[in-house]
C-alpha cells in the first residue's frame, strides 16, 4: 500500500507565487525525500530531510517535517514556469528496507 | 552528492525481445530496488534486493523479470520477453537501509 500521500493532487498558481505541497505518511520513517519529475522524464532528487530534522532549505525550496503528525511540506518560493512538474515524496521506512512513494502533486505554473 | 546511475536513458525494443536495464548504485549502499512508472501513473515498487538475493517483490514482478548483481558495482533488471505493457520508466534506487536512499534518473523502455 502507498505510504506517502501528497496533497493537493494538482495545483495551479501564477508565476511568482509560492507553492506549497504536503505529504503524509503512516508509519515511522528514517528520512523523507522530495523528487521532481517533468512530464515523461526521470526523477530529480530535490531534498532529503532526516527524521531528527524539522526544517531544511535549498535555494527556493523549503521542506518541513513534523514526525508527530507524520507529515512533510515542500514550499517553492517565487515560482517559475520551469517549476511546472510533478512532485513526489518518498520515505525510507524504519522497520523494513522499502522506499515508499506517494502519488505526487502535479504543479502547473501559469505565466 | 552521490548519485545512482542508470543506463541506457532510453531503450526501444521489439515485443518478445529480452532487455537488460542497468544501474550503478551508490558504492557503500547495501539495498537495491527497482521501481516502474507507466506514463501518467504512479511509481510502483517492483523488487528489493539485499545480500545477493531478493528480499521483497511485488505482484508485478513475475517470472518474466529477474534481477542480478553480476559484479560489485552493477545491479540489473532483466525482462525476458517484453510485452507492450512493459513500456514504462524504470527507476533504480539504492539505500544504506538506515538513513539514506536515492533514485536514479530512470530508463525509459518503449516496447514496439
Amino acid at each position: 500500500s502507498q505510504q506517502g500521500e501528497e496533497d493537493p493532487q494538482a495545483l495551479s498558481i501564477q508565476e511568482g507565487e509560492n507553492a506549497t505541497m504536503n505529504c503524509s505518511y503512516k508509519t515511522s520513517i528514517n528520512n523523507l525525500q522530495w523528487y521532481r519529475q517533468n512530464s515523461g522524464r526521470g526523477l530529480v532528487h530535490l531534498i532529503l530531510i532526516r527524521s531528527n530534522e524539522r526544517e531544511k532549505h535549498s535555494g527556493r525550496l523549503r521542506v518541513t517535517l513534523d514526525t508527530s503528525k507524520k507529515s512533510s511540506s515542500l514550499l517553492i518560493t517565487a515560482s517559475r514556469a520551469a517549476d511546472t512538474a510533478s512532485y513526489f515524496c518518498a520515505s525510507l521506512m524504519n522497520r523494513d528496507d522499502k522506499i515508499i512513494f506517494g502519488k505526487g502533486t502535479r504543479l502547473h505554473i501559469l505565466p | 552528492e552521490p548519485e545512482v546511475t542508470q543506463t541506457p536513458s532510453h531503450q526501444v525494443t521489439q515485443m518478445g525481445q529480452e532487455v537488460i536495464l542497468r544501474c550503478v548504485p551508490i558504492s557503500n549502499h547495501l539495498y537495491f530496488y527497482w521501481y516502474r512508472q507507466i506514463l501518467g501513473q504512479k511509481v510502483e515498487f517492483l523488487v528489493s534486493f539485499y545480500n545477493n538475493e531478493i528480499s521483497e517483490k511485488s505482484e508485478i514482478f513475475d517470472d518474466q523479470f529477474s534481477v542480478e548483481r553480476p559484479d560489485g558495482s552493477n545491479f540489473t533488471l532483466k525482462i525476458r520477453s517484453t510485452k507492450l505493457e512493459d513500456s514504462a520508466m524504470y527507476f533504480c534506487a539504492s539505500s544504506d537501509g538506515v538513513v539514506e536512499a536515492f533514485f536514479g534518473q530512470g530508463t525509459r523502455l518503449t516496447v514496439v
